[in-house]
């Protein structure tokens, strides 16, 4: 299985700060044959389901603010917050869909300072 | 309007079965491949099982292969998920997905509210 991790495990972001995460598998998500990192980006409110911002380690979900970027290839990817705001608080994973099975990080929460 | 509505949890002795059902609407319901996705009470997310569009290709995480089974009905719009043998640690809830293409090498772009399960003596 590929391992994915996270990091921080948490972060506290003054409002209108950057924010930061990355996330690591344990190898390659990326399919040469269509230059495509199977990595996608979710962000989980409390009591709530997942929601998708970010697919193909790049591509914003339609509707998501524009704030919200991410990047990467291979094994190393990131999600960048630019400017924290206050709904951003959550909790946001990782998933690799590259491979059977298609496995979480353990998770990112990100609060207000 | 994408609309994913899971039922079917609740309580279940370790060792029985109980069946997840998943109603879909606002989409083409076939075109897409499903997925159920489990979170056990404040933990992270575990991806269970995926199955295509066509219904021709189903896949499992290990720890359930074996005792769960994802089968989907395209003519009813729904998805669902057999749960034999069950665990306390299949306690959880569990989410419906749709996937954003015919593959199951997808992400999953819109998620039901989900159901919970409780395996419990």
């Amino acid at each position: 299985d590929i391992v994915m991790t996270q990091s921080p495990d948490s972060l506290a972001v003054s409002l209108g700060e950057r924010a930061t995460i990355n996330c690591k598998s344990s190898q390659s998500v990326l399919y040469s044959s269509n230059n495509k990192n199977y990595l996608a980006w979710y962000q989980q409110k409390p009591g709530q389901p997942p929601k998708l911002l970010i697919y193909w380690a790049s591509t914003r979900e339609s509707g998501v603010p524009d704030r919200f970027s991410a990047g990467g290839s291979g094994t190393d990817f990131t999600l960048t917050i630019s400017s924290l705001q206050a709904e951003d608080v959550a909790v946001y994973y990782c998933q690799q869909y590259y491979s059977v099975p298609f496995t979480f990080g353990p998770g990112t929460k990100v609060d207000i300072k | 309007e994408v609309h994913l509505v899971e039922s079917g949890g609740g309580l279940a002795q370790p060792g029985g079965s109980l069946r997840l059902s998943c109603a879909a609407s606002g989409f083409t319901f076939r075109n897409y491949a499903m997925t159920w996705v489990r979170q056990a009470p404040g933990k992270g997310l575990e991806w269970v099982s995926g199955i295509s569009g066509s219904d021709d290709s189903a896949f499992y995480t290990n720890s359930v292969r074996g005792r769960f089974t994802i089968s989907r009905d395209n003519s009813k719009n729904m998805v669902y998920l057999q749960m034999n043998g069950l665990r306390a640690d299949d306690t959880a809830v569990y989410y419906c997905a749709k996937g954003g293409d015919e593959s199951c090498y997808s992400r999953a772009d819109y998620w039901g509210q989900g159901t919970l399960v409780t395996v419990s003596s």
